[in-house]
């Protein structure tokens, strides 16, 4: 079964761009979340999904965050306009809530450069 | 509000020795716990995890870890380390909501 699929992996981008960051959670998996880790603040939730609808956004920094998730097999985050205090790792997780709890599983990770 | 605690930032650990990463969470219920591992420009893996049962469990790679609710801590340990084992180590706490990390211990291994 394959994981959590990000896109881009990488992306440099000149303050002002928007981004869109995109994410393909595992299929059968009814949560998703957004995490971002910085060096100064770890890592943090900034916001989750549950069966595709927005649940929790309190973590997203600011207006100029924002994040869908239109249908099961895809959510984007999108950042607009970008600023350099935006660098950072975007990670996408999803996981499955049964009667054993969850396990929430990470992508690699979409590793954001704005200058 | 949930807290997750890891109180050593660097651990320098000879390779072949023993290994133990404290961990100490808060948590209004019954906590859901993790491991997770991190190697250098990639995500996070999971080595394991508690929900309930056993208070000691097992995970991947080697390693276990023991859930003590009267400490709050949730330390992870191997007992002989190799060197593929350098990377950064993360604890969390949480359920359906999400997870609430702590900050990482970095594993440095001496040969």
């Amino acid at each position: 079964d394959a994981g959590v699929i990000q896109s881009p992996r990488h992306e440099v981008t000149e303050m002002g761009q928007e981004v869109t960051l995109r994410c393909k959670p595992i299929s059968g998996h009814d949560y998703l979340f957004w995490y971002r880790q910085t060096m100064m603040r770890g890592l943090e939730l900034l916001i989750y999904f549950n069966n595709n609808v927005p649940i929790d956004d309190s973590g997203m920094p600011e207006d100029r965050f924002s994040a869908k998730m239109p249908n099961a097999s895809f959510s984007t985050l999108k950042i607009q306009p970008s600023e350099p205090r935006d660098s950072a790792v975007y990670f996408c997780a999803s996981s499955f809530w049964g009667s054993s709890g969850n396990t929430i599983y990470f992508g690699e990770g979409s590793w954001l450069t704005v200058v | 509000a949930q807290s997750v605690t890891q109180p050593d930032i660097h651990i320098t650990v000879s390779e072949g020795a023993s290994l133990e990463l404290r961990c100490n969470y808060s948590y209004g219920a019954t906590p859901y716990l993790f491991w997770y591992v991190q190697s250098p420009g990639q995500g996070l893996q999971l080595l394991l995890k508690y929900f309930s049962g056993d208070t000691l469990v097992q995970g991947i790679k080697g390693f276990e870890a023991e859930f003590k609710r009267s400490q709050s801590s949730f330390n992870l340990r191997k007992p002989s380390v190799h060197w593929s084992d350098a990377a950064e180590y993360f604890c969390a706490v949480g359920g359906a909501d999400g997870l609430t990390f702590g900050k990482g211990t970095h594993l440095i291994i001496q040969p």
